[in-house]
């Protein structure tokens, strides 16, 4: 089963407001990725968790706050966010990380929250 | 970083029609990976293919990592091919990020 979940599939928000989107896998992997997308363009990076532990946060705004409480889980938490922070999160998942030595591995998406706010 | 383009940006197929998508890297690869999006937005893994050839029904792709570029091949397209086709890529040097080009958008039409 190659699969990741991801709730709740729409969130409507204001500026104010705090809420947490939530992505679960039960495939044993290590690796976990979120990613925004707006609308007509690629998905992009914005943090990586390897063995529960940040691994990269690709100098994405502090009220953007991931959490790893466990290997199968990834949180992200939403704190007074802006209307251009409306977009399509991705969550995804991989066996491990990409190693220093170059070993990489297939990364698998979750069916995103379309998150607007208002 | 490391730079990905994909041709064309835009295709429109009569259904039945064939088709190849191309992806053009800027540096050596140790992950190469096609996305079909579909309009809902989920990413559907097509191929892990960061050398060699993969088929799987009616898609088979091609990866030339010593020319940096991967084709996708699409055949007897189906209206439900439609959708946007995204290469991404992971440098060799371990410990980067998968970068996407910015997709090829299909609509196949009736």
């Amino acid at each position: 089963d190659t699969e990741v979940t991801q709730t709740p599939k729409h969130l409507v928000m204001g500026m104010t407001n705090k809420k947490s989107l939530k992505c679960e896998q039960h495939m044993g992997h290590r690796a976990m990725y979120w990613y925004k997308q707006k609308a007509k363009k690629p998905p992009e990076l914005m943090f990586v968790y390897s063995y529960e532990k940040l691994s990269i946060n690709e100098s994405v705004p502090s009220r953007f706050s991931p959490e790893c409480p466990n290997s199968s889980l990834l949180n992200l938490h939403l704190h007074a966010l802006q209307p251009e922070d409306s977009a399509l999160y991705l969550c995804a998942s991989s066996l491990r990380y990409t190693t220093a030595s170059g070993s990489s591995y297939e990364q698998y998406f979750g069916p995103g929250t379309r998150l607007t706010v208002t | 970083g490391i730079q990905v383009e994909q041709s064309p940006p835009d295709l429109i197929l009569q259904e039945g029609a064939n088709s190849t998508l191309r992806c053009n890297f800027s540096d050596s690869v140790n992950n190469l990976q096609w996305f079909h999006q579909n309009p809902w937005g989920q990413l559907i893994n097509l191929f892990y293919i960061p050398s060699g050839t993969k088929q799987n029904g009616r898609l088979s792709a091609t990866t030339v990592a010593t020319e940096r570029y991967s084709l996708l091949y699409i055949s007897s397209s189906q209206t439900t091919d439609s959708g946007v086709y995204f290469c991404a890529v992971e440098r060799g040097s371990g410990n980067t990020p998968l970068v996407f080009g910015k997709g090829t958008r299909l609509s196949v039409i009736a």
